[in-house]
């Protein structure tokens, strides 16, 4: 069955960055894309972007362009989402998904000093 | 951006009772192709979101089929008949015709 497995929480410092996978098993890995979507506490849900793990392609939220990069590991099915100069702002539960079928359990990444 | 604005933000309901949430877009959500890429999800509390309804009327793998969606172009319905416990948390409809994707608000379904 199709699982993506995202990565642990994460405590950072403002001003850094924070590195978080997500996994994919159960389905081809490049045939769909990854998206990317932010939850801040007690808030909406929030479209970050996606990549196309075949191609690389990706398309960003205009909000988050410079905040977010993303890449893949085709060999290990993998995706990845770096977040850079971390404010408290960024604390959120960022989750991975797929055609919003399929979703990660989400990686809590909290910014304080 | 397309705006999704969604309503109600809250509701009330008591255990088998039937509930509709609105969603409306800013722009029509027909896309090139045809198709109208509308879903539907349901977030349990501490739980990820699931996808209920996708492409305004199509159930998702396991759903029951308490839930159904209509509409079109910028206008869309998600109904709940005959609510069970299991159905108390946030939907969310989102947009996927336009790039950025964008969801409503939300709608937390509470027990009455």
């Amino acid at each position: 069955q199709v699982q993506l497995q995202q990565s642990g929480a994460e405590l950072v410092k403002p001003g850094s960055s924070v590195k978080m996978s997500c996994k994919a098993s159960g389905y081809t890995f490049t045939s769909y894309y990854i998206y990317w979507i932010k939850q801040r506490p007690g808030q909406g849900l929030e479209w970050i972007g996606r990549i196309g793990p075949g191609s690389g392609d990706t398309n960003y939220n205009e909000k988050f362009k410079g905040k977010a990069t993303f890449t893949v590991d085709k060999s290990s099915s993998t995706a990845y989402m770096q977040l850079s100069s971390l404010t408290p702002e960024d604390t959120a539960v960022y989750y991975c998904q797929t055609r919003f079928a399929y979703w990660g359990q989400g990686t809590l990444v909290t910014v304080s000093s | 951006d397309v705006v999704m604005t969604q309503t109600p933000p809250s509701l009330s309901v008591a255990i088998g009772q039937s509930v509709s949430i609105s969603c409306k877009s800013s722009q029509s959500l027909v896309h090139s192709d045809g198709k109208t890429y509308l879903n539907w999800l349901l977030q349990n509390p501490g739980q990820s979101p699931k996808r209920l309804i996708y492409q305004v009327s199509n159930l998702g793998s396991g759903v029951p089929d308490r839930f159904s969606g209509t509409g079109s172009e910028k206008d869309f319905t998600l109904k709940i008949s005959r609510v069970e416990a299991e159905d108390l948390g946030v939907y969310h409809c989102v947009q996927a015709t336009h790039v950025p994707h964008t969801f409503g608000a939300g709608t937390k379904l509470e027990l009455k």
